[in-house]
């Protein structure tokens, strides 16, 4: 089964860009999504198919996708972005891959 | 608004039964496809199983295939999710998700589920 592979925590100072990798086998040929979780809600999709924002996300959320890592970026880092970020594919079985996910701490 | 309300969640011994419920709103149910994903405390997050739009297709993960099963009643716009011969490995938040092709564009906030002697 293919897998994702994330680091545990990234950690970054406010107004600082963070930079959440998520590692898998020519994951450049997948479609890669991604999740915040914050405590006491709603997980929220922050970025679809690689580079794409849903309405209602600040513009601070990029995506990107090549060789073998997708990565997750926010740039300008507020206190409010603290959270869990998980990264997800689609494999040929239908069913979904989650990355270990990235717990961002902002210092 | 898209809304998606978990319940159901509790305690449960080992072997035992639980169903969880999740309430659809804001949206035509009917039309999507909809899954069940848990989050293990400090294991992060697995997909448990998936069921189509008009309920004939349910495709599970192997940690639970045979001991949970899916459905859908299109008409009261609710999501099941029956839990049989649960493990202490099943707990977890359990999260109702809606399905957008590859990926999930709405989820609720999650029912716990606790399994313990």
């Amino acid at each position: 089964s293919y897998v994702l592979t994330q680091p545990p925590s990234v950690s970054v100072s406010p107004g600082e860009t963070a930079r959440l990798p998520c590692e898998g086998d020519n994951i450049r040929d997948k479609a890669v999504h991604w999740y915040q979780f914050k405590p006491g809600q709603a997980p929220v999709l922050v970025i679809h198919y690689d580079v794409d924002r849903p309405s209602g996300i600040p513009e601070r959320f990029s995506g990107s996708n090549s060789g073998n890592t997708a990565t997750l970026s926010i740039s300008g880092v507020e206190a409010g972005d603290e959270a869990d970020y998980y990264c997800q594919v689609w494999d040929a079985t239908d069913h979904r891959v989650f990355g270990g996910g990235t717990k961002l701490t902002v210092l | 608004e898209v809304q998606l309300v978990e319940s159901g969640g509790g305690q449960v011994q080992p072997g035992g039964s639980l169903r969880l419920s999740c309430e659809a709103s804001g949206f035509s149910f009917s039309n999507y496809w909809m899954h069940w994903v848990r989050r293990v405390s400090g294991k992060g997050l697995e997909w448990v199983s998936l069921i189509n739009s008009d309920g004939t297709r349910a495709v599970y993960a192997e940690s639970v295939k045979g001991r949970f099963t899916i459905s859908r009643d299109n008409a009261k716009d609710t999501l099941d999710l029956q839990l049989n011969s649960v493990r202490v490995e099943d707990s977890a938040v359990y999260y109702c998700t809606r399905d957008l092709n590859s990926y999930y564009d709405f989820w609720g906030q999650g029912t716990l589920v606790t399994v313990s002697t």
